[in-house]
This record gives C-alpha cells, sequence and structure tokens, in this order.
C-alpha cells in the first residue's frame, strides 16, 4: 500500500486513560498533519510536522495533547487523561510540500476514538 | 484569524440534476484552494485552485476560484447517488496550514 496508513482504525477508551494513535504517511512526504472531526462538523487543524523544523503545535486544543514525529516519518498523537469531548476522528494526512504550501494532502482513513 | 465558510451545510437533490457548492474565504496570504469529497472517513483529493477564473474539470466536477471576491465553486453536472458525500473546501493561507470550511453534505436521492 502506497496510501497513509492509520492505526488502530478503531478505539474505546475509559475517561481517563492515555491513548496513542499512530500514522505512517506516504514515503518520501516531508509534511504531516493530523487533524480532529467531531460528528457533523469539519476538520480541526491539530498539528503540522515539516521536514526537520519545529512542529507547528497552535492548534492543540490542551495540554492533555503531544505528538511526535520520529526519524521524519512516523507520527504518534497522544492523549492523555481523555475526556470524553475527545471523542472524534482523528485523521492524519501527508504531502509533498512546494514553496506555495501543500502540492495537495492525502489522507490517511481515521482512528475513531471513543471515550466511555 | 484565517476562515472558511460552505454554504449550503446540507443540500438534497434528485439524482440527475445539477448542483452548486460554495466556498468563501478569509485568509492572509492566500496560496491556494483546495476541494475534497469525504464518504466514509478519508477524504479524498478533487482539485487545488491557484488562479483565479482558471476553471478545473473532471467528469462532471468543475470548480473555478475568484480571488477577488474570495470564494470558490464546486459544481457537479448529472448527479448520481454516488456523488453523495460531504465535500470540503479548504484553504492554504499565511497560517501555514490548510483551513478547512465545515463542509457540504450532498445527498442524491434516485
Amino acid at each position: 500500500g502506497a496510501g497513509v496508513s492509520q492505526s488502530p482504525s478503531n478505539k474505546v477508551t475509559e475517561k481517563g486513560k492515555d491513548v496513542e494513535l499512530r500514522c505512517d504517511p506516504i514515503s518520501g512526504h516531508t509534511a504531516l498533519y493530523w487533524y480532529r472531526q467531531s460528528l457533523g462538523q469539519g476538520l480541526e487543524f491539530l498539528i503540522y510536522f515539516q521536514g526537520n523544523s519545529a512542529p507547528d503545535k497552535s492548534g492543540l486544543p490542551s495540554d492533555r495533547f503531544s505528538a511526535e514525529r520520529t526519524g521524519g516519518s512516523v507520527s504518534t498523537l497522544t492523549i492523555q487523561r481523555t475526556q470524553q469531548e475527545d471523542s472524534a476522528v482523528y485523521l492524519c494526512a501527508s504531502s509533498l510540500l512546494s514553496s506555495g504550501g501543500p502540492i495537495k494532502q492525502f489522507f490517511g482513513p481515521g482512528t475513531r476514538l471513543t471515550v466511555l | 484569524e484565517d476562515k472558511v465558510v460552505q454554504s449550503p451545510l446540507s443540500l438534497v437533490v434528485h439524482e440527475g440534476d445539477t448542483v452548486t457548492l460554495n466556498c468563501s474565504y478569509e485568509v492572509t496570504n492566500f496560496r491556494s484552494l483546495l476541494w475534497y469529497k469525504q464518504e466514509k472517513k478519508a477524504p479524498t483529493f478533487l482539485f487545488m485552485l491557484t488562479s483565479s477564473g482558471i476553471e478545473k474539470k473532471s467528469g462532471r466536477l468543475s470548480s473555478i476560484l475568484d480571488k477577488k471576491e474570495l470564494f470558490s465553486i464546486l459544481n457537479i453536472t448529472a448527479t448520481q447517488t454516488g456523488d453523495s458525500a460531504v465535500y470540503l473546501c479548504a484553504v492554504w493561507g499565511g497560517a501555514q496550514k490548510l483551513v478547512f470550511g465545515q463542509g457540504t453534505r450532498l445527498t442524491i436521492n434516485p
């Protein structure tokens, strides 16, 4: 598969537990993005990695959310002490990047997180 | 703050109808506007527009950008039930990230 992959596809957890969501971008894509999509809503930007530059974390909703990208490839989004309002689909996307912005973003299938 | 607004939020039409979806934006340092189709989870790329007045076309879908009036439209002619989806508009601007609209949920009834 040459596309973006995410795991797990579904995650059910109890309030207060920590969760880790994984994203494998398309090989060679230097930019990686995380978004959150609540039911019936558009995509909410969370965090953006570009090459070796410092990530843009401006969309993270609280300090319970963090993400890292190891070796410029795989990324993990961690949510600590989950709350019910964290329930959403978490989408990862990757792209090449030109000076004019993303050429186009390719999305993974998402992880549906349910916090009970 | 960069903002993207789509209208209508929801649209129900009959198969064979033509639909027009709207996207207006306010962003600093506009670079490009993108349209995506989201049927289940993963949005799939449709078009990227950077220049005003130049129509992008793919089969029954077409899109055009007006940079003066700060909007784009997505047209779908001879709609089919397989066109039912959420259509997302996003803009890449000075904030160096894509800002998405809320999406338009399009339902095509047979």
